[in-house]
């Protein structure tokens, strides 16, 4: 069995502040993959970072960072310097033999 | 040029009705799956094909039937259409092969279905 848990269903902050978002995980595979994913209000799905379980270094792409703890089944995403263009919901997502999403945290982002 | 597409969008439409929803992605990808997405956005996989052949089939009503003619489409044919199907359901492809979504998926833009 496998499960995701993304603890904060809704989070608001005002433009330029950092969010976290949580994510913890479960799973007995040694070999699994995490995935985050934005749903902008559009209503698309947007991939945004892969990462295997044997890498757990943190990761950055422009305002956007991950961190991958093996010890605690966590992969939180960091959104820094927010915009509104960031409000969204974010699901983490886990894989073995199938995709298992959380139920996602819907971020707003106020100018 | 869009990588993976639905059609239709949108799906209105009265209970006991047929509907075909359809995917295709010209990302050369061999696996496709359907999601269905409800109204508190819970995301859950319903089917898996990969090179047309199915790999996942989750807990679905048989009412479902997906249909792969190629390893480039993946279309979904829903029979006796109930109010609990309204949803968002949508299409996704990842490259690799065999049972494991290891790889990241990408998704169309998403079919919204409204039973009346």
């Amino acid at each position: 069995a496998q499960k995701v848990t993304q603890a904060q269903t809704e989070i608001s902050v005002v433009e330029k502040e950092d969010v976290t978002l949580d994510c913890v995980y479960e799973t007995r595979d040694t070999t699994y993959y995490l995935f985050w994913y934005k749903q902008p209000p559009s209503g698309e799905l947007v991939f945004l970072i892969r990462r295997n379980s044997f890498d757990e270094q943190n990761e950055i792409s422009g305002r956007y960072s991950w961190n991958f703890q093996k010890s605690t089944s966590s992969f939180n995403f960091t959104i820094t310097a927010s915009q509104v263009v960031d409000s969204a919901v974010y699901f983490c997502a886990l894989n073995d033999y199938k995709l298992s999403f959380g139920a996602g945290t819907t971020v707003t982002v106020r100018a | 040029d869009t990588a993976v597409s639905q059609t239709p969008k949108y799906l209105v439409t009265q209970m006991g009705n047929d509907k075909s929803i359809k995917c295709e992605q010209n990302l050369g990808h061999d696996t496709m799956y359907w999601y269905k997405q409800d109204s508190k956005k819970f995301l859950k996989i319903m089917f898996s094909y990969n090179n047309k052949e199915l790999i996942i089939n989750e807990t679905v009503p048989n009412r479902f039937s997906p249909k792969s003619p190629d390893k480039a489409h993946l279309n979904l044919h829903i029979n006796s259409l109930e109010l609990g199907d309204s949803a968002v359901y949508f299409c996704a492809s990842s490259q690799g092969g065999g049972s494991r979504a290891d790889y990241e998926q990408y998704f169309g833009p998403g079919t919204r279905l409204t039973v009346t």
